[in-house]
């Protein structure tokens, strides 16, 4: 079974730059999740999508992070403007459904602003 | 959101059993006791869940309290594979908003 997909896995940009980030979950996978880690702290989910709808944005940013996830399955997050405090390592996960007790998650992309 | 505490770091020697505990007094009746770790430079991977009863799989076993305000994940012989960020997290089961709730984890080193 293939994990989860995620590009591109670096990325150094200048702040005020736009970044996006892409996500291909694992085949099935209802629900679709975002997280930035910053060095040194646990994950802080960004996002949750339910197919394509959004389940929970409480933490996201959205002055300047979006995220699509249009036809229920790849995600993209974007920032637009980027700050230096954006740098950080962004994890997508997917489960099976919001009730699934196991998240998958991917590689990351580690996020670096200057 | 009901929160855990871990140590900062631990230290094992290799094939030793390895006792991570986390307390988690605010937890409330529906909080499941999850635990996820994060080899470096990777995603953070499932390793064992549970709610009231201890739990075994082939990772490792979970050892919940009476009271279930901690609980102690066992690694019954570390391998230098083994190191990694070991995050304890509390998650409620019940509605849609299900999501974990990280924290800082405990950094477990092995040495051969």
């Amino acid at each position: 079974e293939a994990g989860v997909a995620q590009s591109p896995r670096y990325k150094i940009i200048e702040k005020r730059q736009s970044v996006a980030f892409w996500c291909n979950p694992i085949s099935g996978h209802a629900t679709l999740y975002w997280y930035q880690q910053i060095l040194g702290q646990g994950p802080k989910l960004l996002i949750q999508f339910q197919n394509n709808g959004v389940v929970d944005d409480s933490q996201l940013p959205k002055d300047r992070f979006s995220a699509e996830r249009l036809k229920g399955v790849d995600s993209t997050l974007k920032i637009q403007p980027a700050k230096l405090e954006d740098s950080a390592v962004y994890l997508c996960a997917s489960s099976l459904t919001v009730e699934s007790y196991e998240q998958y998650f991917g590689p990351g992309t580690r996020l670096t602003v200057t | 959101d009901a929160k855990t505490t871990q140590p900062n770091s631990m230290e094992s020697n290799e094939e030793e059993p390895v006792h991570l505990p986390c307390n988690h007094s605010t937890i409330s009746g529906t909080d499941y006791i999850h635990w996820y770790r994060q080899l470096p430079s990777q995603g953070p991977e499932y390793v064992i869940h549970g709610l009231t009863s201890n739990v075994n799989n082939r990772m490792a076993s979970l050892a919940i309290a009476e009271d279930r305000k901690s609980s102690t994940l066992i690694l019954h012989r570390a391998t230098l594979r083994d190191a990694a960020v070991y995050y304890c997290i509390l998650r409620r089961n019940a509605g849609n908003n299900r999501k974990l709730i990280w924290g800082l984890g405990t950094s477990l080193a092995v040495n051969p």
